[in-house]
């Protein structure tokens, strides 16, 4: 079984400042993991994902993340933060990739809503 | 190119009504999913599909059933609604392990 826990329900931090929103997960086989940005009313859209190789992995909107298997974490950064970043984040895990095996759904962490403050 | 597409975006129904949302997708993507969000919980999974004609089970999947008569949509039905199914549901198709998702439909159970 996959889990992912998202530590903290609400982040605030201030314009301009560094962003960390952390994610933790749990999974049995090696993961794949992935970060969605949700706006007010509106579906999820991909910010980046993990899948192999290179374990710092550079979104958009200048979000990046790193892998870290002894840690178990895929924390998401930006250096300097927007208004327009004030969302709701999710961090999520799959553990099949679709590479003729199928895929069998994300799992997803209970969010973190980013405030960003004037 | 539209990508995925729900109708309808909002529903209002008494318990024990039926009813039935559409997902749509026109990217010819194989993979296909239903999930439900509910505040502080995230998504959960539905059901989902790997294939026109293929079902299966996700992590909350009582209450619904699906269907994928055709490769572009992927039917979540509810028999009798009860009001713990007030949500709102996300659907999303795949491709190359990226989900794409819905605008989602906002459903109320009174």
């Amino acid at each position: 079984a996959q889990s992912v826990t998202q530590l903290g329900s609400h982040v605030s931090v201030s314009e301009g400042a560094l962003v960390l929103l952390r994610c933790n997960y749990s999974s049995s086989v090696p993961p794949y993991l992935f970060w969605y940005v949700q706006y007010p009313n509106q579906g999820l859209q991909l910010l980046l994902k993990y899948t192999t190789g290179a374990t710092l992995v550079k979104g958009i909107n200048g979000f990046e993340a790193e892998f870290k298997k002894s840690e178990t974490s895929f924390h998401l950064t930006k250096p300097s933060a927007h208004m327009s970043d004030a969302a709701e984040y999710f961090c999520a895990v799959t553990r099949l990739m679709y590479s003729g095996g199928g895929a069998d759904g994300l799992t997803f962490g209970k969010g973190t809503h980013l405030i960003i403050q004037p | 190119n539209a990508g995925v597409t729900q109708t309808p975006k909002f529903r209002v129904l008494k318990t024990g009504q039926s009813m039935t949302l559409l997902c749509a997708q026109d990217m010819n993507h194989e993979y296909m999913y239903w999930y439900r969000q509910d505040p502080g919980m995230g998504l959960r999974l539905i059901h989902y599909s790997v294939g026109e004609g293929t079902t299966a089970k996700g992590e909350v999947p009582d209450g619904y059933n699906v269907s994928r008569l055709k490769k572009q949509n992927f039917l979540l039905g509810l028999e009798s609604a009860a009001p713990s199914q007030t949500s709102v549901y996300f659907c999303a198709s795949m491709r190359a392990g990226e989900q794409f998702f819905g605008p989602g439909t906002r459903l109320t159970v009174l």
